[in-house]
C-alpha cells in the first residue's frame, strides 16, 4: 500500500515563502505530483519529480529525496490567488493511476 | 478544445435510486480515472481505464460501477445509491503513454448528494 502524510493547514503571508512537506511510504515509485485545487474546483497540475533533486517553474519548485521518502512545494513570493489546498501524489508505475495525500490548506494573509 | 467535461453538475439523489454521472475527454487521453472527494479531504480513486475496453478498481469501487466503451466516455453509475455516498466527484484522463510525464487532466467535478 502507499500511506502519504502532509500537514492539514498552513498559514503564510503575502510576499513571503512557505514550504508544504510530504512524506510517502510505497512498495512502488515512479514519481510523484504536486497538484494545486483553489476551493470548489478541479485540481491541476503544479509539479512532477521522478528524480532526486530540485525542480524550479517560476515561483514554485518541488523537491524529491526517494532514499527519504520525502518531497516539498516551495511557494515563493506568496500571492493572494496562492491560497489553495496543495495535493500530494505518488506514482507507483510509469504511467496511469496515483495515490494522493489529504492535501495542505494554504492560506495567504495580507 | 473542451478537455474534460462532467454532467451533471450536480444532483440530489434519493437513496436507492440508480445514478449515471458522465464523463467525456476529447484529448484522445488513454487512460480514465474516477475520484471521490469528502469534505476536507483527498482524492480516492473509485476506479480506472487504463485503455478503451479494459477497467480496474481503485481504493474505493464498493458500490460503484464502470464502463469504456470507447476512448472518450468514462460513465461511473451508482446502482443504489447511499448517504455515505454523497461526495463531490471527479473525473481525470491522462495520455498514459508509458513515456513523459503523464499528468493528470482533471473535469470540473460533479456534486453529489444523497438523501
Amino acid at each position: 500500500g502507499q500511506n502519504i502524510d502532509q500537514p492539514t493547514e498552513m498559514t503564510a503571508t503575502e510576499g513571503a515563502i512557505v514550504q508544504i512537506n510530504c512524506t510517502y511510504q510505497t512498495s512502488g515509485f515512479n514519481g510523484l505530483f504536486w497538484y494545486q485545487q483553489h476551493a470548489g474546483e478541479a485540481p491541476t497540475f503544479l509539479s512532477y519529480n521522478v528524480l532526486d533533486g530540485l525542480e524550479e517553474k517560476g515561483r514554485f519548485s518541488s523537491f524529491l529525496s526517494r532514499s527519504k521518502g520525502y518531497s516539498y512545494l516551495l511557494l515563493k513570493e506568496l500571492q493572494m490567488k496562492d491560497s489553495a489546498s496543495y495535493l500530494c501524489a505518488v506514482r507507483k508505475t510509469n504511467a496511469g493511476k496515483s495515490t494522493f495525500g489529504d492535501g495542505t490548506t494554504l492560506t495567504v494573509k495580507p | 478544445i473542451a478537455g474534460i467535461t462532467q454532467a451533471p453538475t450536480s444532483q440530489i439523489l434519493a437513496a436507492g435510486r440508480r445514478m449515471t454521472l458522465r464523463c467525456t475527454q476529447d484529448m484522445r487521453h488513454n487512460a480514465m480515472y474516477w475520484y471521490r472527494q469528502d469534505l476536507g479531504l483527498g482524492l480516492r480513486l473509485i476506479h480506472y481505464s487504463n485503455t478503451a475496453g479494459t477497467t480496474g478498481k481503485g481504493e474505493v469501487p464498493d458500490g460503484y460501477s464502470v464502463s469504456r466503451a470507447n476512448t472518450d466516455d468514462f460513465p461511473l453509475t451508482l446502482a443504489s445509491a447511499v448517504p455515505s455516498q454523497t461526495s463531490v466527484y471527479f473525473c481525470a484522463s491522462s495520455e498514459a503513454s508509458g513515456m513523459g510525464t503523464d499528468t493528470q487532466y482533471f473535469g470540473p467535478g460533479t456534486r453529489l448528494t444523497v438523501l
